[in-house]
């Protein structure tokens, strides 16, 4: 089964430390998704790119947060400086741009910042 | 804009019993409805989705959804819970116009012996 693949599962960082994580979305999806889930907010839409592009990233905090799609094959999501309140699973899903065929999500990175 | 409105953060049934989660969705174009599955430190699993035609949709694991338009609804059902149905399920919605997948807030499912 083909899969988004999502590295690091878990990251323990000390704050003020930059934070990678990296998605591997599915080899011919063109639409990438972050989330961020925590038991007080849910399920946070971050960011979304069709086809490489950010349609909208509006869900994120600007001044610590960065998401970029260098290449078709791999997504990332920056945390600079991060903040213990930036402790949370963070998701990524991929899919294709017309909306009814769903989308397929990785196993999330489990970030803790102490 | 688009949202997604879950009644009910728990839900608990008896095993055997019927399973009723219930969505109500906002959406100024057509929608594409979803229900996800959530179990314990794992990622979301689609269940079943709606796009066009039918509205009564069948997914995996039993569950089924129907779409009501008049009552913009998408409630997710399953006639007989199972022990291994407990999980979080998310409705979500989308549609081809931003692309966007708006998640509600969860339902926890619970199944008592």
């Amino acid at each position: 089964d083909a899969r988004v693949t999502q590295t690091p599962r878990h990251k323990v960082t000390e704050m003020g430390q930059e934070v990678t994580m990296r998605c591997q979305p599915i080899l011919g999806h063109n639409t990438v998704f972050w989330y961020r889930q925590t038991m007080m907010q849910g399920l946070e839409l971050l960011a979304y790119f069709r086809n490489r592009a950010p349609l909208d990233d509006s869900g994120m905090p600007k001044d610590r947060f960065s998401a970029e799609m260098p290449d078709a094959t791999l997504a990332t999501l920056k945390i600079q400086p991060s903040e213990p309140r930036d402790s949370a699973v963070y998701f990524c899903a991929s899919g294709f741009s017309q909306s009814n065929y769903g989308y397929t999500f990785g196993s999330g990175t489990r970030l803790t910042v102490v | 804009a688009q949202s997604v409105t879950q009644l009910g953060s728990h839900v608990s049934v008896s095993e055997g019993a019927l399973v009723l989660l219930r969505c109500n969705y906002s959406s100024s174009v057509p929608p594409y409805l979803f229900w996800y599955v959530q179990y314990p430190n794992q990622g979301l699993q689609l269940l079943l989705k709606y796009t066009t035609g039918a509205t009564l949709v069948k997914g995996i694991n039993g569950f089924e959804a129907e779409f009501k338009k008049s009552e913009t609804s998408f409630h997710l059902t399953k006639p007989s819970a199972h022990m291994s149905d407990a999980a979080e399920y998310f409705c979500a919605v989308s549609d081809d116009s931003s692309y966007k997948l708006i998640f509600g807030s969860g339902t926890r499912l619970l199944v008592r012996p």
